[in-house]
């Protein structure tokens, strides 16, 4: 079946790097993405990575792909205050028709 | 500005009482989808709709009833038949109902229902 796992929380220190975790079984899946959810807010789209590729670098955001271990994670850089967010991980199996499957999503607490 | 706008923000109902939620997009993206979020919860889908007057059920449809007879806008009625309503509705909408083109997401409606 479809599933996707995150871990729930982090917490890191304001200047430090983040790097939240995020498995997934659909072996097919075209695209993985991530996106970021603020308090009382909808989500927005953070990157989305290809499943033929294993690195994407946007700014001080790293996803990285472990295909075989179906292994995603984003990495933060530099992690500021205004990172504090739940970050959601999804997959979009073969034949979704966009149709994302979502993790639970990691909350990021960043302290200074 | 382009985007997709939800409304209400905040919703009240009483038990037994249907509810319509708003959603119009003036991206002009074909799809639209709404999800559902709970506490501690990824979003599941509810119903989607990858071009006018056609709409498919999603995982949780059962309560829920929608339209599509405009590309712009696509509400959501929670029925007095969907057992626990009181959550986080979201609203999206990707450019095509194909898996390269990402969602972009309204700002979501809280629904109490007591």
């Amino acid at each position: 079946g479809e599933d996707v796992e995150q871990s729930l929380f982090l917490s890191v220190r304001e200047g430090d790097s983040s790097v939240i975790n995020c498995t997934y079984t659909d072996s097919s899946s075209t695209y993985l993405y991530w996106y970021k959810q603020e308090p009382g807010a909808g989500l927005q789209l953070l990157t989305y990575i290809f499943s033929n590729m294993d690195m994407k670098q946007d700014q001080r955001l790293t996803v990285l792909l472990n295909k075989k271990d179906k292994h995603l994670s984003l990495r933060i850089a530099d992690t500021q205050t205004g990172d504090s967010a739940i970050y959601f991980c999804a997959e979009i199996p073969a034949g979704g028709y966009n149709k994302l499957i979502f993790g639970a999503g990691t909350r990021l607490a960043v302290h200074p | 500005d382009g985007g997709i706008t939800q409304s209400p923000k905040y919703l009240f109902r009483k038990e037994g009482q249907n509810v319509t939620l708003s959603c119009e997009q003036n991206l002009n993206h074909d799809a639209m989808y709404w999800y559902r979020q709970d506490p501690g919860q990824g979003l599941r889908l509810i119903y989607y709709s990858q071009i006018v007057n056609d709409f498919q059920k999603g995982d949780i449809a059962e309560g829920y009833s929608v339209s599509r007879e405009k590309k712009e806008s696509f509400p959501l009625t929670v029925t007095s038949a969907q057992k626990n309503p009181t959550a986080f509705y979201l609203c999206a909408s990707s450019m095509k109902a194909s898996s390269n083109s990402p969602l972009h997401f309204g700002n979501g409606t809280r629904l109490t229902v007591t």
